[in-house]
């Protein structure tokens, strides 16, 4: 089945600690998406890439680092410099370019990453 | 202000109601958009893409209002499984390729 994978679903860590989050997906995407959701609010996006060894910053990029070695992985490494880490992690996969007709450019998500720094 | 917004909620609805709400973006070259439902502490799923000038898929309508900037969702004959978290995507071709940017989420009660 194709689908979007991340790992673990719970993490606990230290403060001050780097982790580093998985995300893995089988559906042929370009393109990936990290976020970042707290209690009550939206997704705010992280990083992005479009293609194998290269990325962007998103609107929270700071505290976050990201690699994109192949096209099914994309992880991220929550830093010691992010001041609040803990939070829901969410990963996801589009195909990338304009949408046009037949051609869906939504998300899939992976069942994300819970992060508890303590 | 926020690429996009929206009403944070909740709506609470009657059983068998109609609800909408509206999603505004401020982005005026965004390309497509959509609607996903988060149900809590999950992941969001796709609910509905809204390309042109809207569609409809059985009990939930979507429209697009380019010259205003804003997306709506409407939900006829409201089930208490709609209870959700809905949240408005906005996809913006850049040169760095596709940014799909969140609202902060619209969430809808239903109630017997």
């Amino acid at each position: 089945d194709g689908g979007i994978t991340q790992s673990p679903k719970y993490l606990f860590r230290k403060e001050g600690q780097n982790v580093t989050l998985s995300c893995e997906q089988n559906l042929n995407h370009d393109a990936m998406y990290w976020y970042r959701q707290d209690p009550g609010q939206g997704l705010r996006l992280i990083y992005y890439s479009q293609i194998v060894n290269d990325f962007q910053k998103g609107d929270i990029a700071e505290g976050y680092s990201v690699s994109r070695e192949k096209k099914e992985s994309f992880p991220l490494t929550v830093t010691s410099a992010q001041k609040n880490p803990t939070a829901f992690y969410l990963c996801a996969s589009s195909i990338r370019g304009q949408a046009v007709v037949g051609r869906n450019t939504e998300a899939f998500f992976g069942q994300g990453t819970r992060l508890t720094v303590v | 202000r926020k690429e996009v917004e929206q009403d944070p909620g909740p709506f609470n609805v009657p059983e068998g109601a109609t609800v909408a709400f509206n999603c505004t973006y401020s982005n005026s070259a965004s390309q497509s958009f959509f609607w996903y439902r988060q149900d809590c502490r999950k992941e969001p799923k796709l609910l509905m893409s809204v390309y042109s000038s809207g569609n409809e898929d059985g009990r939930f309508t979507a429209q697009l209002n380019r010259a205003s900037q804003y997306i709506s969702l409407l939900i006829r004959d409201s089930k208490l499984s709609d209870s959700a978290t809905y949240l408005c995507v906005v996809n913006t071709i850049k040169a760095a390729g596709n940014k799909l940017t969140f609202g902060g989420g619209t969430r809808v009660l239903v109630k017997p």
